[in-house]
């Protein structure tokens, strides 16, 4: 079966530091991959997604970046943080087929200081 | 603007009542899926629909997708606090990306 693991599972950083927020996925090939921002218990919003390796589609212009380095791994990162970077990121994939549904990792908790 | 909208944001209600969650939108989507979120946690599906009027059940849950493939409503039958928490519905825009709703806030008090 299929898995999806994300880390770390919380981290507070001090406004300016970087960032690198890692998701991988296990049990599938040539997977979707997405990362979303939550608001405190309000819907997602997507950041960025990649049908392949080395793809990726920004949706939002922001502070940050993704990298997909390997077929089942999807990096978030930024250079410098800043305190609008708070939030809950999820990293999600699906298979590549058209029209198959999203499974999410259990989410980090990004605090900026 | 929110592209899908869903109503109510939150409802708290006691266990056993009858409870309808209601996503709208101006937009026609290929399909939607309805996810349930534990604080803390990421969604985790529930239902996928993808023809118009399309009714899915899982227990005590029904789906609904609109006639136009525009809207859906998820109905919760003799609700349980197991029910608490944030239902998401998202709808397929393109191949590859979904739109998510704000979310309804969900709480069954025993």
């Amino acid at each position: 079966s299929q898995t999806i693991h994300q880390w770390p599972a919380t981290l507070v950083q001090p406004v300016g530091s970087p960032l690198s927020l890692e998701c991988t996925v296990e049990g599938t090939s040539n997977p979707n991959l997405y990362w979303y921002r939550q608001a405190a218990g309000r819907g997602l919003q997507l950041l960025f997604y990649s049908v392949g390796i080395g793809q990726i589609s920004s949706e939002v212009p922001q502070n940050l970046s993704a990298s997909r380095p390997q077929d089942r791994q999807f990096i978030l990162s930024s250079k410098k943080l800043l305190l609008s970077d708070s939030g809950f990121y999820l990293c999600a994939w699906s298979p590549g087929s058209y029209n198959q549904p999203q499974h999410f990792g259990d989410g980090t908790r990004l605090s900026i200081l | 603007t929110q592209l899908l909208e869903q109503s109510p944001q939150f409802l708290s209600i006691q266990e056993g009542e009858n409870l309808t969650v209601y996503c709208n939108s101006s937009s026609v989507f290929s399909s939607l899926q309805w996810y349930r979120q534990e604080p803390g946690e990421g969604p985790v599906l529930l239902v996928t629909v993808v023809t118009g009027g399309e009714v899915k059940k899982l227990k005590r849950l029904t789906f609904q997708f609109g006639d136009a493939r525009k809207d859906s409503s998820l109905h919760i039958t003799a609700a349980q606090p197991g029910d608490t928490g944030l239902y998401l519905c998202a709808g397929r825009r393109g191949a590859q990306k979904l739109v998510f709703g704000q979310g309804t806030r969900l709480t069954i008090n025993p």
